[in-house]
């Protein structure tokens, strides 16, 4: 079983609309999560960290469920410039273990 | 803009040939770690360091090793080349204390090509 498991989409979706990524992890031990955004032929960087408390930047709001062990991304208000791969990521043991992605595709 | 640098961006090459792909980051960053990406794939973590004179083999069984005899230079190195080998291979730092803090900061990749 992967560390790190995310639906691969793509989610097409119109702008304007909101949108809510969902990723599951199996190291329990595990301390610290993060979403990163990668464009096609890009490298991936860093969109937000995610916090047991929640956490909003704007449009993108992160949560962490540790009971259920699983993190989310949701995007309100879809725009063009939001479609992306955006990566789950676990902090294991200083090590950084990115899941596949999940692409989303913002129509206008 | 990161301060990580990767060399060459793209190669193409032999069969059998023994390459080095060079990163260099000059943030001070104690944490490095190597990245293999096939296209619209995922990333998968290769090598990584902590420190000077510390490599650790990621989850990614690779042919390839790694040294780090300096901070700021984390070279990555192919003794004999295979087509298997055709990838994108990226860099990257983290900065922060024990733990470090989430930002990973990428090099813009190499693109292998091995024929």
């Amino acid at each position: 079983r992967k560390e790190v498991e995310q639906d691969p989409g793509p989610f097409n979706v119109p702008e304007g609309a909101t949108v809510a990524f969902n990723c599951t992890y199996s190291n329990s031990a595990s301390q610290s999560f993060f979403w990163y955004r990668q464009d096609c032929r890009k490298e991936p960087k860093l969109l937000m960290s995610v916090y047991s408390s929640g956490n909003e930047d704007g449009r993108f709001t992160a949560q962490l469920n540790r009971a259920s062990q699983y993190i989310s991304l949701l995007i309100r208000d879809s725009k063009l410039s939001d479609s992306a791969t955006y990566l789950c990521v676990m902090d294991s043991s200083y090590k950084l273990i990115f899941g596949s992605g999940t692409r989303l595709l913002v129509r206008p | 803009e990161a301060d990580i640098y990767q060399t060459p961006r793209y190669l193409v090459i032999g069969t059998g040939k023994k390459i080095t792909l060079e990163c260099s980051q000059t943030m001070g960053h104690d944490k490095m770690y190597w990245y293999q990406q096939d296209p619209g794939m995922e990333l998968h973590l290769i090598h990584y360091s902590y420190g000077v004179n510390s490599t650790e083999k990621g989850d990614l069984s690779s042919e390839s090793t790694v040294s780090r005899i300096r901070t700021e230079h984390f070279p990555l190195t192919l003794e004999s080349a295979r087509p298997s080998h055709t990838s994108q291979y990226l860099c990257a730092s983290r900065g922060g204390g024990l733990v470090g803090t989430g930002e990973l900061f990428f090099g813009e990749g190499s693109r292998l090509t091995v024929l």
